[in-house]
């Protein structure tokens, strides 16, 4: 069974700090994807990121990286020069598989990471 | 550009009543469709998925239905609410095949009281 685990529940950092939201995954698929996911205050949940298991290329847009190590089973989430709009609820989220020609199952989420970002 | 639009934004209901969430998505054809369930102002639970008219898959066995009358409409039903049902219920769309990306409507909050 696929899992996601984002050991860090809520993390509060000063402005302009670097942060770094920690998200390991468990599944016994060869071939996967990875997601981040953003959710506001607001509520709606903002894709930002999908990453498949072929590619362990980091990627950077902007203020935001991820790192994904498949050695550890991690794709994480870096923030540099935080902003008070980066407070956030930050979700990593799994998706396994082949395609099976009918199913869709939906992405496997983990509890989500509280971001806090003090001015 | 597609959109997801789900209503209505917040509800409240006593216990015991009936439920009909309504999900749209505009832009795109033969979407796969997704209900989830946020609760306690956390993790996301699947409760259906649709990946065509009259097509609808349990994830969790519980007091909800789903029904997709239309391509791009998706509705969550209950006959009777329990407490339990509280929480916010986000529908969302994508593409047929793995790994695509699901986007999200703006939720819809329920309180049972």
């Amino acid at each position: 069974a696929q899992k996601v685990t984002q050991a860090q529940t809520e993390i509060s950092v000063v402005e302009k700090e670097d942060v770094t939201l920690d998200c390991v995954y468990e599944t016994r698929d060869t071939t996967y994807y990875l997601f981040w996911y953003k959710q506001p205050p607001s509520g709606e949940l903002v894709f930002l990121i999908r990453r498949n298991s072929f590619d362990e290329q980091n990627e950077i847009s902007g203020r935001y990286s991820w790192n994904f190590q498949k050695s550890t089973s991690s794709f994480n989430f870096t923030i540099t020069a935080s902003q008070v709009v980066d407070s956030a609820v930050y979700f990593c989220a799994l998706s396994e598989g082949e395609y099976s020609g009918g199913g869709a199952d939906g992405l496997t989420f983990g509890k989500g990471t509280h971001l806090i970002i003090q001015p | 550009s597609q959109t997801i639009h789900q209503w209505p934004a917040t509800l409240v209901q006593p216990v015991g009543s009936p439920l009909s969430l309504e999900c749209t998505v505009e832009g795109t054809s033969n979407p796969n469709l997704y209900w989830y369930r946020q609760a306690a102002g956390r993790g996301l639970q699947l409760l259906f998925y649709s990946v065509g008219i009259g097509q609808i898959s349990s994830e969790v066995p519980q007091n909800l239905s789903a029904s997709r009358p239309q391509d791009r409409q998706f509705i969550l039903s209950s006959k009777k609410l329990l407490l339990s049902d509280s929480g916010f219920y986000l529908c969302a769309w994508g593409l047929d095949g793995p790994g695509y990306e699901q986007y999200f409507g703006p939720g819809t909050r329920l309180t049972v009281t």
